[in-house]
C-alpha cells in the first residue's frame, strides 16, 4: 500500500530564506505525488503534481519539486519564502500509484511559519 | 463563481442528533469526495462517487452515508452523531485524467 511521510511537523524560515518541505513516499512503482497547501480555516490547494512527466515540477507560487526515484523523494522547495507562504502543507499520493481517479493518501502535513 | 461549495461552513450540534453536510460543484466533474480532517490536521479519504456509483468506501462507520442526487452533488449524512466525529470535512472532485482534485472551503463539524 502506497504511504507518504512527511519530515517535520514544523518548518520555520526567515523572509527571503530558502523553504524545503520533505516528503518521501513508499509505493510498490513510481506513483504519482502531488503537493497541497492549505491556508487557515480554508481548503486544499493544489501547488503541483508529478505524473511521470518531468522529474523537475514547477508549481504555482513559485514553489517547485523534484522527483527522485532513487531517494524516493519529492521534496518542496521555494527559493525564498514570503510571509504569505505561511500554511500548512500536505505531500500526497494517488491510490492506485498511477490511477486517475484513485483517492489520495495524504501526509501528516507541515506547518510552515515565516519569520519577517 | 465558486467551484466546490459546502453548506453549511460551520455546524454544532449534540450527540445522536443526525446532520447532513451538502457538496455542490459547478466544473463538469465526473468524480466527487469526501474527506476528514482531525483535530492534528491529518486528512483521509471517506467516499467517492463516479456518476452516481460509489467507487470507494473506507472503513467509516455506517452511521455515514454519501448520498448523491446527480453528478454535481454529493452530501454527506450522519446518523447518531459522536463526540469523536468532530471534525473538518472536505468535498472535494475530480476531473477524469486530470488528476487534480478541487477542494471545497470545508465544513467545521463539532459535536457536544
Amino acid at each position: 500500500a502506497q504511504s507518504v511521510t512527511q519530515l517535520g511537523s514544523h518548518v520555520s524560515v526567515s523572509e527571503g530564506a530558502l523553504v524545503l518541505l520533505r516528503c518521501n513516499y513508499s509505493s510498490s512503482v513510481p506513483p504519482y505525488l502531488f503537493w497541497y497547501v492549505q491556508y487557515p480555516n480554508q481548503g486544499l490547494q493544489l501547488l503541483l503534481k508529478y505524473t511521470s512527466a518531468a522529474t523537475l515540477v514547477k508549481g504555482i507560487n513559485g514553489f517547485e519539486a523534484e522527483f527522485k526515484k532513487s531517494e524516493t523523494s519529492f521534496h518542496l522547495t521555494k527559493p525564498s519564502a514570503h510571509m504569505s507562504d505561511a500554511a500548512e502543507y500536505f505531500c500526497a499520493v494517488s491510490d492506485p500509484p498511477r490511477g486517475s481517479q484513485g483517492n489520495l493518501i495524504f501526509g501528516k502535513g507541515t506547518k510552515l511559519s515565516v519569520k519577517p | 463563481d465558486t467551484a466546490v461549495s459546502q453548506t453549511p461552513k460551520y455546524l454544532v450540534t449534540q450527540m445522536g442528533n443526525d446532520k447532513s453536510i451538502k457538496c455542490e460543484q459547478n466544473l463538469g466533474h465526473d468524480t466527487m469526495y469526501w474527506y476528514k480532517q482531525d483535530s492534528k490536521k491529518f486528512l483521509k479519504i471517506m467516499f467517492s462517487y463516479n456518476n452516481k456509483e460509489l467507487i470507494i468506501n473506507e472503513t467509516v462507520p455506517n452511521r455515514f452515508s454519501p448520498k448523491s442526487p446527480d453528478k454535481a452533488h454529493l452530501n454527506l449524512h450522519i446518523n447518531s452523531l459522536e463526540l469523536g466525529d468532530s471534525a473538518v470535512y472536505f468535498c472535494a472532485s475530480l476531473l477524469a485524467g486530470s488528476y487534480e482534485q478541487y477542494f471545497g472551503p470545508g465544513t467545521r463539524l463539532t459535536v457536544t
